[in-house]
């Protein structure tokens, strides 16, 4: 049980290239979530998927697009990379919809800059 | 919508000192609550989580947190500090909707450990 896996750790863009980040679990859960975290910003949420098909904008969704075309698997894509989108970017999961007593596994993270 | 306020940007102890970090939220009625903890390079992991019932809540680590709804608050404390604790430290808040939650994490408090 490797829980929640992010590829790749580390990337290094020029601005206007595309990528992709993917994020895995093997929990069966239901919920998956893409954050992003700046100096002194905590946590933003990016985009959150509620199941294997679904989608849904967080509170920085901008520039970012993302995809659940499996139930373990949700990717973040990156059009046209600009400066401002450096960060560290964390994936995490929850067990089930509905189940108020679940909470978030983290992955550890993947380093992006763009030059 | 909820949100979370960590007052504190660092905080500084000596090892073997008590600790508390301070965490004030905004929802309309009871909320969930949670502390997370980030080591350097690490994803985050759950310290303690608050969703009903006893106010005190015990974690892993040593760690325990008092929900005080007159206050908003939802403090961290441990009554031993020791050098591994050195971290950043990250309160969340989920506001309850069917059941599930999206969670809106605080901006952190880096705890630095005096020898």
């Amino acid at each position: 049980n490797a829980g929640v896996t992010q590829t790749p750790k580390f990337r290094v863009l020029k601005t206007g290239q595309s990528m992709t980040l993917l994020c895995a679990q093997d929990m069966n859960h239901e919920y998956m979530y893409w954050y992003r975290q700046d100096p002194g910003m905590g946590l933003r949420l990016i985009h959150y998927s509620v199941g294997e098909g679904t989608t849904a904008k967080g509170e920085v969704p901008d520039g970012y697009n993302v995809s659940r075309l499996k139930k373990q698997n949700f990717l973040l894509g990156l059009e046209s990379a600009a400066p401002s989108q450096t960060s560290v970017y964390f994936c995490a999961s929850t067990l089930r919809h509905g189940t108020k007593r679940d909470t978030q596994y983290f992955g550890p993270g993947t380093r992006l800059t763009v030059l | 919508a909820q949100s979370v306020t960590q007052p504190d940007i660092h905080i500084t102890v000596s090892e073997g000192a008590s600790l508390e970090l301070r965490c004030n939220y905004s929802y309309g009625a009871t909320p969930y609550l949670f502390w997370y903890v980030q080591s350097p390079g690490q994803g985050l992991q759950l310290l303690l989580k608050y969703f009903s019932g006893d106010t005190l809540v015990q974690g892993i680590k040593g760690f325990e947190a008092e929900f005080k709804r007159s206050q908003s608050s939802f403090n961290l404390r441990k009554p031993s500090v020791h050098w591994s604790d050195a971290a950043e430290y990250f309160c969340a808040v989920g506001a309850p909707s069917g059941g599930s939650y999206i969670p809106t994490f605080g901006r952190g408090t880096s705890l630095i450990v005096h020898p």
